[in-house]
């Protein structure tokens, strides 16, 4: 079975702080995709990255990075410096081979306090 | 590219009506469409995936009666909620994938709130 956990329910900090949202995830499968969506206020996702499973190279684009950890079944996000506009839900989600279906997180609402 | 609108983006019924809601991918072909429910303060929860031109694929506790979903065509899917009532009120989100895609990407619709009353 296939499972993603979010254990942070909630993530409050100041502005210019930085931030790691955490996600591990469970598939048997070897092929795989895991992504971070971030959904504002207004409910719309947008999506932020994919990575598969044969690539563990860890990315930054701009104030964002994500660290993934196969040995541990991690996909952790971080946001460096954050703002107030960073402030919203976001979800990990896994994707397995073949099937195409999403399994989403439970979600880490973040709030930046200005 | 890769732009999934849906239609309404809000409806207010009343208990007992049916709605029905649009998933339109507006740049490419989608061969396969989602759709998500997701209640306040809880995360997205696949109701089904259609295919288009086959009966959709319903997950587990999902009544197929309810929710009627139709993939008539490579760039449109709607989901008709049958006889709604207060506890259908959600956030419907559809999501597309093209035939071209090769690392299962989704692409998210802006969403649908629905509320009955």
């Amino acid at each position: 079975a296939q499972k993603v956990t979010q254990a942070q329910t909630e993530i409050s900090v100041v502005e210019k702080e930085d931030v790691t949202l955490d996600c591990v995830y469970e598939t048997r499968d070897t092929t795989y995709y895991l992504f971070w969506y971030k959904q504002p206020p207004s409910g719309e996702l947008v999506f932020l990255i994919r990575r598969n499973s044969f690539d563990e190279q860890n990315e930054i684009s701009g104030r964002y990075s994500w660290n993934f950890q196969k040995s541990t079944s991690s996909f952790n996000f971080t946001i460096t410096a954050s703002q107030v506009v960073d402030s919203a839900v976001y979800f990990c989600a896994l994707s397995g081979s073949g099937t195409y279906k999403y399994i989403f997180g439970t979600g880490t609402r973040l709030k930046v306090l200005a | 590219g890769a732009v999934v609108s849906q239609h309404p983006s809000w409806v207010i019924c009343k208990s007992g009506t049916s709605v029905k809601i649009e998933c339109r991918s507006l740049d490419f072909q989608a061969t396969t469409m989602f759709w998500y429910r997701q209640f306040p303060k809880q995360s997205l929860m696949l109701m089904a995936t259609s295919n288009e031109g086959s009966k959709a694929t319903y997950e587990q506790g999902v009544e197929k009666d309810k929710f009627l979903i139709n993939h008539a065509s490579l760039t449109l899917s709607t989901l008709t909620v049958t006889s709604a009532h207060p506890e259908d009120s959600s956030f419907y989100i559809c999501s597309a994938r093209g035939n071209l895609e090769d690392h299962n990407e989704q692409f998210f619709g802006p969403g649908t709130r629905l509320t009955v009353l």
